[in-house]
């Protein structure tokens, strides 16, 4: 099955500590981006990367690196997690040829700073 | 100005209504526009894209786009309660690669 996994799903963790949100695809796409989801204010982009080792900044990189070693994977890591961090996370990958480049979202992860 | 705004909601339609849903975008090299549908705790799906000017139809559901006016709508005929969701709007410009904007989302209820 053509999926997007995230791992946590739920995490709850302490400020300072840091931790790491993998993000796998089996749909061999080019494209892959993290966004947050916060009340009112929609999906952010965070990271995206457009190849392996090719990653650029989106919207609200700040706290927060990416890799991309391999073409399936692209993790997130918190390096020092803080409680303005708490939101819900999404990665998402898309073919990056071709119209439309439909983006492919996992299920989330929600996490909690405390 | 949000590079991506949407009409504030929440919007409620009775079932069998017509739901407009609205989206203005600040960058004009947009070329790309998305709807995606998000329902209470999933991750967005994709529902209809639209490059040109003009409308485009997929079953219930038609995108229309006016680049002059830097506007991109989405219509839900028939309106269900199963249409019940938060819609997002995302736009991506002309050679962003994979920078992708989202609007802050409109949420729709259909009562039945």
């Amino acid at each position: 099955e053509a999926q997007v996994t995230q791992n946590p799903r739920y995490l709850i963790t302490v400020t300072g500590k840091k931790l790491t949100v993998t993000c796998s695809q089996n749909m061999n796409h080019e494209y892959m981006s993290w966004y947050r989801q916060d009340p009112g204010l929609g999906l952010r982009q965070i990271y995206y990367s457009m190849n392996v080792e090719v990653t650029d900044k989106g919207d609200v990189p700040e706290g927060y690196k990416v890799s991309r070693k391999e073409k399936r994977n692209f993790p997130l890591i918190l390096e020092s997690p803080s409680p303005n961090q708490t939101s819900l996370y999404f990665c998402a990958s898309s073919p990056g040829r071709g119209r439309p480049d439909t983006q492919y979202f996992g299920p989330g992860t929600r996490l909690t700073v405390l | 100005q949000k590079e991506v705004e949407q009409n504030s909601g929440p919007l409620s339609v009775p079932e069998g209504a017509i739901a407009s849903l609205n989206c203005t975008y600040s960058d004009r090299g947009s070329q790309s526009f998305f709807w995606y549908r998000q329902y209470s705790g999933k991750s967005p799906e994709l529902i209809m894209f639209i490059y040109s000017n003009g409308d485009k139809e997929d079953g219930r559901f038609t995108a229309q786009l006016n680049k002059a006016s830097q506007y991109v709508s989405l219509l839900i005929r028939d309106s269900q309660p199963s249409d019940s969701a938060t819609y997002l709007c995302a736009v991506k410009g002309y050679n962003q690669g994979g920078k992708l904007i989202f609007g802050q989302g409109t949420e729709l209820s259909v009562k039945p």
